[in-house]
Parts: C-alpha cells; structure tokens; sequence
C-alpha cells in the first residue's frame, strides 16, 4: 500500500516549457487535491477533485489544468511554464464524508523550478 | 476570506519540555481541525484531528479546542528532537461549495536536546 505517489521528484524548467505532474493515489479515496507550497506563503490549494469526473478551482489555479484521468490518478499540467510557479507541488487525497471521515494524506512532492 | 493564524516561530524547547503550538481561526462555521508535523523537505503528515471541544489525547500529543474563541492548539509532552518541525494547522468549513482545508503558515519547533 503505498497511498499517494508523485512523479517526479525534482524538474527544472525553462520559462515557457510545458509539463505534466502526475499524481497516484491506492486508498480508494474519492477527492483529490494540488496544492504548491512556497516558503512564508503555507499550502495552497491549486485545484481539487471532489470525485471522479469533477474538478474545480482553488485559491491559485492561474496557469494550471488538471486532469481526474480515473479514480486513482489526478494530474496536474502547467501549459507555460514561468518563474513564479517555481515552488513545491503536493499531491493529496482524501475520502468523501463527513465531520471525522476525510482526513488529507499527502503524497511526497515534487520540487520545481522554473528558470 | 477564511484565514488561519499561527506563529512563525521558532519555537525552541529544551528536551522533556511542553511544547505548546497555537492557531485562531477566522470562519466560525469551521467544524474539523487537524494538526500536520512537516519535517524539512517532507510532505505534510496528520498528527491530530479534533472536532468537538474539549481535549483529545493520543500518547505525547494533546490537541485542544475551544470553538467559542475560535482558537485550537496542540501540546506535545516530553518533547524530543525528533519533534523537530514545521506544524501546521488546518480547519475545514463543510457548508458552502467548497468545503476544502484552510492551512496556516505554519509554526516551526526546534527541541533543544
């Protein structure tokens, strides 16, 4: 079992190249979550997946798609890359329910810069 | 615009101490409150969640909160440099159409050994 899984790791890249972020989750969980994380600015939620075939906007979603590809996979894609989406990415999930039911568990990130 | 606040710190403990970690919070209809421990270059994982006011203990850690004041706050007894981190804390609204989880910046601890 190794809940939620990102690929890659690391990735640098020019100012207007274009990259995929690809996101597994094995818990069976419904809701899928992009969030970027910047040094003094905590986590951000970029998009969300509430269930398969759905997804919506978050705080900062300018610059980004997403992709609910099926239950286990959420990716997420920068068409142009630029310097300031330079930051680390999670990936997280969770269950759909109620008050006590739908704890985030996060995936390892990645760590991109942009140049 | 829901908002959670937290010190930077660092928060600097000697080992064995009682490390205590707070947040308020802004939206009064929040009704989940978590605790993540984020070591240097990790991701975020759960330490505590807590939904009810009052106390919730699970082995060194205690989280508390207290929703009239709008504030929620994570002890952690006989504290070891393990407990080394970045905490964050994050509520979670479930009315209205985006019932996601707010973090704060976060507090970073450094137990002294």
């Amino acid at each position: 079992n190794a809940g939620v899984t990102q690929t890659p790791k690391f990735q640098v890249l020019k100012t207007g190249q274009s990259m995929t972020l690809q996101c597994a989750q094995d818990m069976n969980h419904n809701s899928m979550y992009w969030y970027r994380q910047d040094p003094g600015m905590g986590l951000r939620l970029i998009y969300y997946s509430a269930s398969e075939g759905t997804t919506d906007k978050g705080e900062v979603p300018n610059g980004y798609n997403v992709s609910r590809l099926n239950k286990r996979e959420f990716s997420l894609r920068l068409e142009s890359a630029a310097p300031s989406q330079t930051s680390v990415y999670f990936c997280a999930s969770s269950e759909v329910g109620g008050v006590g039911t739908d704890t985030q568990y996060f995936g390892p990130g990645t760590r991109l810069t942009v140049l | 615009q829901k908002e959670v606040e937290q010190n930077s710190g660092p928060l600097s403990v000697p080992e064995g101490a009682i490390a205590s970690l707070n947040c308020t919070y802004s939206d009064r209809g929040s009704q989940s409150f978590f605790w993540y421990r984020q070591y240097s270059g990790k991701s975020p994982e759960l330490i505590m969640s807590i939904y009810s006011n009052g106390d919730k203990e699970d082995g060194r850690f205690t989280a508390q909160l207290n929703k009239a004041s709008q504030y929620v706050s994570l002890l952690i007894r006989d504290s070891q440099p393990s407990d080394s981190a970045t905490y964050l804390c994050a509520f979670k609204n479930y009315g209205g159409s985006q019932g996601n989880l707010i973090f704060g910046k976060g507090t970073k601890l450094s137990v002294k050994p």
